[in-house]
């Protein structure tokens, strides 16, 4: 069964505290990883995909790598806007049928 | 565009209610996903549908729920009768076949008493 998990569950940081989200998958032959944003009350949003070995992506102060087993979303020096609920999510056993991980709560204190 | 559009946004039922979320995805998308968020699963899928028609409904958790698409603007999701475990926000989400972006909406707080 594909799983998608992530650490840490919750993160505090510093405006200005740089830091890493990871989300480790099993799931047999990736078709793409993707990150989402969810705000308090709100949908996720989109971020990245990523679909192989290598790649990253840029936006702001989120990058987002990939590597064969896991995938990590860096923050650099965060600013209160940054908090939220990271989701990474992989497709399962169709292209659009995405399994999500359970997010990690970042909170970016000023 | 103004996105997906879930309603209500709120509904609190007493058990053995019938309880109908309602969804209108983003214009021109084909497929449109509904799924279940809690603290203790996270997000999970129902069931979703390409040009209207159910594809996947592996996800439903049991006969109490139904989910219908009579048209490419329009999809509700049905619980009858209603559990106190069936409490949690219940997200709609519609994207493009030719993009993976998936667009959701903002999502029915579900609370069963």
């Amino acid at each position: 069964e594909d799983q998608v998990t992530q650490s840490p569950e919750a993160l505090r940081l510093q405006e200005g505290e740089s830091s890493s989200l990871n989300c480790s998958y099993t799931v047999s032959g990736l078709r793409g990883l993707f990150w989402y944003r969810q705000d308090p009350g709100k949908g996720p949003e989109f971020l990245f995909t990523l679909y192989s070995a290598g790649e990253e992506k840029e936006k702001e102060r989120l990058k987002a790598t990939l590597t064969k087993k896991e995938s990590f979303l860096h923050i650099t020096a965060p600013k209160p806007e940054d908090s939220a609920t990271y989701l990474c999510a992989v497709p399962g056993g169709s292209n659009y049928k995405l399994t999500f991980g359970k997010g990690t709560l970042l909170t970016v204190n000023p | 565009d103004a996105g997906v559009i879930q309603s209500p946004r709120h509904e609190v039922t007493e058990m053995g209610q019938e309880v109908t979320l309602r969804c209108k995805p983003i214009s021109g998308h084909d497929y449109l996903f509904w799924y279940r968020q809690t603290m203790m699963r996270g997000l999970e899928l129902l069931i979703y549908f390409n040009n209207n028609v159910p594809i996947d409904d592996s996800g439903m958790p049991e006969d109490r729920f139904s989910a219908k698409m009579p048209n490419a603007s329009f999809s509700t999701l049905k619980i009858q009768p209603s559990e106190p475990r069936d409490s949690a926000v219940y997200f709609c989400a519609s994207r493009a076949a030719t993009n993976e972006k998936l667009f959701f909406g903002s999502g029915t707080q579900l609370s069963v008493l």
